[in-house]
Order: C-alpha cells, then structure tokens, then sequence
C-alpha cells in the first residue's frame, strides 16, 4: 500500500504563504489519488480542512477559510497544502491522509509541525 | 448539529479487552461510512479500520487483524470499537470519525496499564 511522507517540521512567518508537502511513495501516482488534509490543534481531535484531486475535483471543509487550499506537484509526486496570509491561530499539527482502495485502507502521513513566527 | 459523542476515558490492564463507543446525532446514520483512528501520545494519527453502519460489512488495518473487532447499532445510531489482548502500546486516544471528513468524535482515551 502506499505511504505518504510529510516533513515533521515547518516555520514560516505570520502573513506568509506556505506549502505544506506530503509526498507518495514509489509505485504510486498522486493524480490517482484523493488526498486529504487535516488541522490538529493540541489536546483536540483532528478538524478537517479539505481534499483535492484535481482542480476540478476538490474541495473545502465546511467552514475552512479560503486561504487553505489543496494542489498536486506531479513533478515531486506529492499533495500540496497551501496556506496563505499565515495567522498565528493556523500554528498546529498538519496532517495529510488518502484512501487505498485496492486494500481498502487508509494511509496517513507522518504529520508536518507548523510553527507561525 | 452533525455530531459524534464518545464514551469516556478507560484504564486496562494488559491483556484485556475496550469496547469504545461513538454515538451520532444530527444525521442519516446509515448513509455515511465511520471510520477509526488512534493517536498515541505525542505520535501521529494511525487508521485502524471502517464500517458500514448500513450493511455492518468492515475493514480493518492489517496491523489490528484479529484483535479488532468494529461493530454497530442502527436502532441507537452507535457504533463501536473493541480492542482485545490489550498491551501497553495501544494506549492512546481514540477517535471516530465520519467519513474521514467532518466530524470527529472528541476522542477516548485508553490507558492500559498493570
């Protein structure tokens, strides 16, 4: 099954945009995939953000902000969350996540730390 | 509102079975899949398997197989989670979660120690 890698840390200052990577393993294609992306803030459960798969089949969370916004690097193989105008409230715990439905599992990354300076 | 309440936090011993439930609210119960999800402390999130509130038919991670077991009740809108053989490293925070989007539970934790 796939795995998706996401860098366990990431900084960047408030006002800033940011681009958040997770990217699939070998043997995988990400345009073949719906990748999911989450917020976790500590002591909270995971609040879900968006999903994307292409630019016409994607979309937003209720309630999510619309400088959270989702995107594929086929170059890198990887899905791509972009955050933009960066507050200090979006400091938190990033996740990215893709159902596999040939075994019927889902994959989640690692996790990316955010730190807004 | 669109919601999912969990059953409360659970102490265990090794080797012990925890049956966490997770109560919806606020919409068709058997139309949406649920799925659940563990975090351990500090550590990342880790999928553990899905039902079907309609039919009961699941999928479990290949790493819970056998230990397992997810089931539900459509005359109360629950559905459950039971880990057996518990041991120390399956302490952590469960959580359920519809259709991998919105919403979450608030989280069980379970914490199994001697």
């Amino acid at each position: 099954q796939p795995v998706l890698t996401q860098p366990s840390s990431h900084s960047a200052s408030s006002g800033a945009s940011v681009r958040l990577t997770c990217m699939l393993s070998s043997g995988f294609s990400v345009g073949d995939f719906w990748i999911r992306w989450y917020q976790q803030k500590p002591g909270n459960p995971p609040r879900y953000l968006l999903y994307y798969h292409s630019d016409s089949n994607k979309g937003q969370g209720s309630g999510v902000p619309s400088r959270f916004s989702g995107s594929n690097d086929a170059s890198a193989n990887a899905g791509i969350l972009r955050i933009s105008g960066l507050q200090p409230e979006d400091e938190a715990d990033y996740y990215c996540g893709t159902w596999h439905s040939n075994s019927k599992t889902v994959v989640f990354g690692g996790g990316t730390k955010l730190t807004v300076l | 509102q669109v919601q999912l309440v969990q059953s409360g936090a659970e102490v265990k011993k090794p080797g012990a079975s925890v049956k966490v439930s997770c109560k919806a609210s606020g919409y068709t119960f058997t139309s949406y899949y649920m799925h659940w999800v563990r975090q351990a402390p500090g550590q990342g999130l880790e999928w553990m398997g899905i039902i079907n509130p309609s039919g009961g038919s699941t999928s479990y991670a290949q790493k819970f197989q056998g230990r397992v077991t997810m089931t539900r009740d459509t005359s109360t809108s629950t559905v459950y989670m039971e880990l057996s053989s518990l041991r120390s490293e399956d302490t952590a925070v469960y959580y359920c979660a519809r259709d991998m989007t919105s919403p979450w539970g608030q989280g069980t934790l379970v914490t199994v120690s001697s």
